[in-house]
Parts: C-alpha cells; sequence; structure tokens
C-alpha cells in the first residue's frame, strides 16, 4: 500500500518562474491539503481539495494555487517565486474532506529558489 | 486565533535519560491534539494522538496526555535512544464544520547522544 507520493523529491529555481509540485495521495484517500514548511519552522497550511474544489485556504497569496484530478491526485502551483518561498512543501491526505481521519504527510518537495 | 507553543530547542540528552518537550495551545474549540516526528531529510510521521481531555496517547514509549485544565500535550519518554534523535512537532486540530486543517508548533530538535 503506497503511501503519499510527491514529486520532485529537489528542485531549483529562479526569482520569477513558476513552479509545479505533485502529490499523489495514500490509496483509498479523497482529500489532498498541502503545507509550507520553512527552515526552522512548523509546517502552515496552504489550502485543502476534496471532490476536485479547495474547500479550505490558509494565508498565502494568490501567486499559490492547486487543482485536484479526478483519481484525487493534486498539484501546487507557485508564479512569480520569491526568494521567500523557498521551503519544503508538503503534502497530506485523508479520507472524506472536513472528517476526523488520521492525515498523512508525503515526504516533501525542497524547492530552492535563486 | 488558533495556536501551539513548543519549547525551544535543540534538546540534548545522553542514551537513556528521560525526556519531556513542553507544548501548550490555544483554541476556541475541542481540538485534537497531536504529536508528529521528522526525522533527518524526510516528511513527518504521526507519532501519537489524543482526541478528547485526560485521553493519553501512546507509541514507540513515548506517552502524552491531554490536559484541558492546563491546555497542555507535554510529550515524554522514560530512557530515550539515539534513533530519536528527530524534530518533534506539537499540532491541534479542530474538528467541524469546513475546518480540518492541523496547526503546529515549531517544532523542537532533540540530539540524543552515546
Amino acid at each position: 500500500d503506497a503511501g503519499v507520493t510527491q514529486s520532485p523529491t529537489h528542485l531549483i529555481k529562479t526569482r520569477g518562474q513558476q513552479v509545479t509540485l505533485r502529490c499523489s495521495p495514500k490509496s483509498g484517500h479523497d482529500t489532498v491539503s498541502w503545507y509550507q514548511q520553512a527552515l526552522g519552522q512548523g509546517p502552515q497550511f496552504i489550502f485543502q481539495y476534496y471532490e476536485e474544489e479547495e474547500r479550505q485556504r490558509g494565508n498565502f497569496p494568490d501567486r499559490f494555487s492547486g487543482h485536484q484530478f479526478p483519481n484525487y491526485s493534486s498539484e501546487l502551483n507557485v508564479n512569480a517565486l520569491l526568494l521567500g518561498d523557498s521551503a519544503l512543501y508538503l503534502c497530506a491526505s485523508s479520507l472524506g474532506g472536513s472528517s476526523g481521519n488520521t492525515i498523512y504527510f508525503g515526504e516533501g518537495s525542497w524547492l530552492t529558489v535563486v | 486565533g488558533d495556536s501551539v507553543t513548543q519549547m525551544e530547542g535543540p534538546v540534548t540528552l545522553s542514551e537513556e535519560a528521560f525526556l519531556t518537550i513542553n507544548c501548550t495551545y490555544t483554541a476556541t474549540g475541542y481540538p485534537s491534539l497531536f504529536w508528529y516526528v521528522q526525522y533527518p531529510g524526510e516528511g513527518l510521521q504521526l507519532l501519537l494522538k489524543a482526541t478528547k481531555a485526560d485521553d493519553k496517547g501512546s507509541n514507540k514509549g513515548f506517552e502524552a496526555t491531554y490536559r484541558k485544565e492546563t491546555t497542555s500535550f507535554h510529550l515524554e519518554k522514560g530512557s530515550v535512544q539515539v534513533s530519536d534523535s528527530a524534530v518533534y512537532f506539537c499540532a491541534l486540530r479542530i474538528y467541524g464544520g469546513a475546518t480540518n486543517k492541523l496547526i503546529f508548533g515549531t517544532g523542537t530538535l532533540l540530539a540524543v547522544q552515546p
């Protein structure tokens, strides 16, 4: 049973560029959330997707956008990259939208903006 | 707003020493509480959880008790091992409505020396 998988593992981008990160949820899960973890900090909630719609959003600018596909996989897009966007981006999956089911995390995508 | 406060690290212990990592929270509702662990270069793993007051979560020798009166969820282990070296995150989650996100503390680095 595969867990939450993310790609790419590491990437380097230049300021102003755009990036797309990908996530496949744990088998059977239909809800995907994205978190940003800056160095030395705890993860911060970006947004959550359920039934292909953005259901909740944290305090992140519109440069951060996402998508969920019919197979429940998800993408996180960040436009006009800033140096401050350098972080570990974590995907988390669970079952049932806002239910209380356990949230599982992937190993993350390390983004460095230079 | 809802928040989690953890003791600052790093915490450096010798093998077989007793561990306590303090965690307190502020929440408007009735949160569930979690400890996640992040080993070097990896994503987050759920260590233990408690869903209501006076519940004790436990796993791999770690324990934490949900104390509503002191709004705390301190992590303890009687005898740490070198393999426990990691960053530990306390987190809360409030269910109900459209809310289904985790709110994390800033993390506490634990370094166990042989």
